[in-house]
């Protein structure tokens, strides 16, 4: 069965340093590939997506991730984080062949900015 | 486009009552996903459906659960009767084949 391993499940990072939130999966073959996050109280809003192509994609706010096959890990990353980024990120996956089936979640990574 | 519309967005419920959970899809979308969101399991899929036939339940956790989409604009989620441990945060989400999938806002339910 496929899973996501987020490892971290705290981040600590000051204002204005640089993120990366790790994500590996476990598949069969390459899935496609999400990172959502989710503010407290809120829903999961959609910051990136891959499903085939270049192995960088750029998302909203700011945030890219990159695919790497060899390590079957799709990281988040951002340059530079501000206060409001503070919120709960979880990568995704979803079969890539034929039909569409639920995403399947990591357990999420809670993001913390110190000022 | 107001996304995907959840009601209630919270509810207090007594164990042994019926619980209904309401979703409108995004228009056009063909797709539909409930999820249930919980400290101890993360993010569940319970149930999905394409073209308003369900096409796997297996994550609904037992018999109690049921859902229906009797139309592409509708979909219930109900709990009868409803647990302590049922209390969570249901989420209902859209998609097309291969596009994003968009979540509504989630109902918040607490049985007591």
């Amino acid at each position: 069965a496929q899973s996501v391993t987020q490892p971290d499940i705290h981040i600590t990072v000051s204002e204005g340093a640089s993120l990366e939130l790790r994500c590996n999966y476990s598949y069969g073959a390459t899935p496609y590939l999400f990172w959502y996050v989710q503010s407290p109280g809120q829903g999961l809003q959609l910051l990136l997506k891959y499903f085939s192509g270049d192995t960088l994609v750029q998302g909203i706010k700011g945030f890219e991730a990159e695919f790497k096959r060899s390590q079957s890990s799709f990281n988040l990353r951002k340059p530079s984080v501000h206060w409001s980024d503070a919120a709960e990120y979880f990568c995704a996956v979803v079969p890539s062949g034929g039909g569409a089936d639920g995403l399947t979640f990591g357990k999420g990574t809670h993001l913390i900015i110190q000022p | 486009d107001a996304g995907v519309i959840q009601s209630p967005r919270h509810e207090v419920t007594e164990m042994g009552q019926e619980v209904t959970l309401r979703c409108k899809p995004i228009s056009g979308h063909d797709y539909l996903f409930w999820y249930r969101q919980t400290m101890m399991r993360g993010l569940e899929l319970l149930i999905y459906f394409n073209n308003n036939v369900p096409i796997d339940d297996s994550g609904m956790p037992e018999d109690r659960f049921s859902a229906k989409m009797p139309n592409a604009s509708f979909s219930t989620l109900k709990i009868q009767p409803s647990e302590p441990r049922d209390s969570a945060v249901y989420f209902c989400a859209s998609s097309l084949l291969r596009g994003g999938y968009t979540f509504g806002s989630g109902t918040r339910l607490t049985v007591v």
